[in-house]
């Protein structure tokens, strides 16, 4: 089955610096969505990468996409205290498809 | 921006109780989800919904979970009889069309005692 697995699985960084996060599945995908929980609230999509998609910007957010790796990177940059929460992948198999989520990635970011 | 919303924001109830949980989706929006995340766990898909019938359920669905979408705004999770591992966060989510993005609710948190 899709599975999304985040590494590291805990980050802390210092406030400006460039946060990486990695994913990483086992079958084949339609898309892969990023996804950020603070404590105890809902899921806020980030971006959503297609499988025929290599990489996506939007503001300070980067993410690439091997799907011969089967593998994804989330860099957020000149990372705020704000960004600290949860962070998420998630993998689905196409149209109308579940998405399978990772265990997710809790990112500090020290002001 | 548009917005899922989920009422209520936290219930608790007692086991073996039937519990209802309500969600808004994106006015436009055709596809419906719950998708449950017990406290420190990963995000788990329960059921998706897709003109007006299931379209996939997870094994977690069993015959205590039913969804309606009674009118032409409002999605509905139903447990019938609950039980202590049902304590968890619910989120509804929605998306315009399948494989595009999913947008998930803030949640309703539900604590069966």
């Amino acid at each position: 089955s899709q599975q999304g697995e985040e590494d590291p699985q805990a980050l802390s960084i210092q406030e400006g610096e460039n946060a990486t996060m990695n994913c990483s599945y086992k079958t084949s995908i339609n898309n892969l969505q990023w996804y950020r929980q603070n404590s105890g609230r809902g899921l806020v999509h980030l971006i959503l990468i297609r499988s025929n998609e290599r990489e996506k910007h939007s503001g300070r957010l980067r993410v690439t996409l091997d799907t011969s790796k089967k593998s994804s990177s989330l860099l957020i940059t000149a990372s705020r205290a704000a960004d600290t929460a949860s962070y998420f992948c998630a993998t689905d198999g196409g149209a109308n498809s579940k998405l399978t989520f990772g265990k997710g990635i809790t990112l500090s970011v020290r002001p | 921006e548009p917005e899922v919303t989920q009422t209520p924001s936290h219930q608790v109830t007692q086991m073996g109780q039937e519990v209802i949980l309500r969600c808004v989706p994106i006015s436009n929006h055709l596809y419906f989800y719950w998708y449950r995340q017990i406290l420190g766990q990963k995000v788990e898909f329960l059921v998706s919904f897709y003109n007006n019938e299931i379209s996939e359920k997870s094994e977690i669905f069993d015959d205590q979970f039913s969804v309606e979408r009674p009118d032409g705004s409002n999605f509905t999770l139903k447990i019938r009889s609950t039980k202590l591992e049902d304590s968890a966060m619910y989120f509804c989510a929605s998306s315009l069309m399948g494989g595009n993005t999913i947008y998930f609710g803030e949640g309703s948190w539900l604590t069966v005692v």
